[in-house]
């Protein structure tokens, strides 16, 4: 069963504009969670967190949304820049471990 | 450089073979995992440790899958008898308090 779900595996949009990543969760217990980048050849590199209490954490450019009635988190990435470009993954942490959906891959145009 | 460094980067082993893999995390984050990746895939978890005790273990984990940290700080994972389905991306990550995970570059593993 996968506990992390991001559902769509890839996300166009032009630089200047809005990027919003979803991501669904199934277990109400995870204590928080996280947004991961990652470029090719690279390994994943934290990008924002958001513990399971709040329902918004803002850091820059990055916006991380929680809804835990939906269980359902959203990243916001604005303005959207081509260095954005990469595989965005969504964690969630509980039980000592993370759980990372299967990513998506943003491109951002200029 | 003071991230988490994996090596080797890149391993090629014939399948039935043993490797060896090694991570060594930012000097002063007590906790470590080891995830694997497989193309179109997130890490998937395979192992914790809190200093050298090994906390967590996904069922992944077959018995031909065993990790060490025998001082609290590198860790390695070894693999026996490999299989063609062992080929992925094995990754490594640490962290002290934070919530935030570093993690290292990879060890790429492909089973002939």
């Amino acid at each position: 069963d996968q506990q992390v779900k991001q559902n769509s595996p890839s996300l166009s949009v032009q630089e200047g504009r809005i990027s919003i990543l979803n991501c669904d969760y199934t277990n109400s217990m995870f204590d928080y969670f996280l947004w991961y980048k990652k470029y090719p050849a690279e390994g994943p590199t934290f990008l924002i967190s958001i513990s399971s209490i709040k329902d918004k954490n803002e850091d820059g450019r990055f916006t991380v949304f929680l809804n835990k009635s939906a269980k359902h988190l959203s990243l916001h990435i604005v303005p959207s820049q081509p260095g954005d470009s990469a595989v965005y993954f969504c964690a969630a942490h509980g039980a000592g471990k993370s759980t990372f959906g299967d990513g998506t891959t943003l491109t951002v145009k200029p | 450089d003071t991230g988490v460094s994996q090596n080797p980067r890149h391993k090629i082993t014939k399948r039935g073979q043993n490797v060896t893999f090694r991570c060594d995390p930012i000097s002063e984050h007590n906790r470590l995992y080891w995830y694997r990746q497989t193309l179109g895939q997130g890490p998937e978890f395979l192992t914790y440790f809190q200093n050298e005790a090994q906390l967590e273990k996904s069922r992944l984990l077959s018995d031909r899958f065993s990790a060490e940290r025998p001082k609290g700080s590198f860790s390695t994972l070894e693999i026996q008898r490999t299989e063609q389905g062992d080929s992925a991306m094995y990754l490594c990550a640490s962290r002290s308090s934070g919530n935030e995970q570093f993690f290292g570059p990879g060890t790429r593993l492909t089973v002939l």
